[in-house]
């Protein structure tokens, strides 16, 4: 079974397009994370929630929009697509328990290109 | 400033020799530490973490890491290197401030390549 799953795993679309990622966890977890990944391999959180409720919402165009149905799924959707927006995106989860940290469980990743 | 450095982008070396990546971090709080691996075209892989004791932490794959707080590093390495280690290492660094330690700052990745 997969743990954290991405959907679609390749995105090829044109400037201006709106399009939407998804992610979905099936560990039980109540923290998930998007991640990009740029050319260069450099990772930077964008946008983290618990349990529904975002936590972590870094320097991020208001194009991306996060959305968290539940505590199993994040979704992101990206509105008018711009070339810059080509990237891989990560998904990831983890289980928050107070003080502890506990490992972060990526999805495959999204690989988005912008024509 | 809170900031993670690797210190090298590629490392290539052959079969069977030893290899060290370099994990170099600056922070005011406490921290956790962990090393991920990416294989091509693929999510990332935990490797190991440090999160308090021995600061000798031992992972998957044969690889092992040295926590050194005076020097705050936490290099990751291997006796011995396979082929199939050819990947991507990404340190990571949670700075644990006001109990809160969700977020992960990765540094830029080191390509290990292992030649035969």
């Amino acid at each position: 079974d997969t743990a954290v799953s991405q959907t679609p795993k390749y995105l090829v679309t044109q400037m201006g397009n709106d399009k939407s990622i998804k992610c979905e966890q099936n560990l039980g977890h109540d923290t998930m994370y998007w991640y990009k990944q740029d050319s260069k391999k450099f990772l930077k959180i964008m946008f983290s929630y618990n349990n529904k409720e975002l936590i972590i919402n870094e320097t991020v165009p208001n194009r991306f929009s996060p959305k968290s149905p539940d505590k199993a799924h994040l979704n992101l959707h990206i509105n008018s697509l711009e070339l810059g927006d080509s990237a891989v995106y990560f998904c990831a989860s983890s289980q928050f328990t107070g003080a502890s940290y506990n490992e972060q469980f990526f999805g495959p990743g999204t690989r988005l290109t912008v024509l | 400033a809170q900031s993670v450095t690797q210190l090298d982008s590629q490392v290539p070396v052959f079969e069977e020799a030893p290899v060290e990546l370099r994990c170099n971090y600056s922070s005011s709080v406490s921290v956790y530490l962990f090393w991920y691996v990416q294989y091509p075209n693929q999510g990332l892989q935990l490797l190991l973490k440090y999160l308090s004791g021995s600061t000798l932490v031992k992972g998957i794959n044969g690889f092992e890491a040295e926590f050194n707080k005076s020097q705050t590093s936490f290099h990751l390495r291997k006796p011995s290197v396979h082929i199939s280690d050819t990947a991507e290492y990404f340190c990571a660094v949670s700075f644990i401030s006001s109990g809160s330690a969700r977020q992960l700052t990765f540094g830029s990745g080191t390509q290990l390549t292992v030649l035969p």
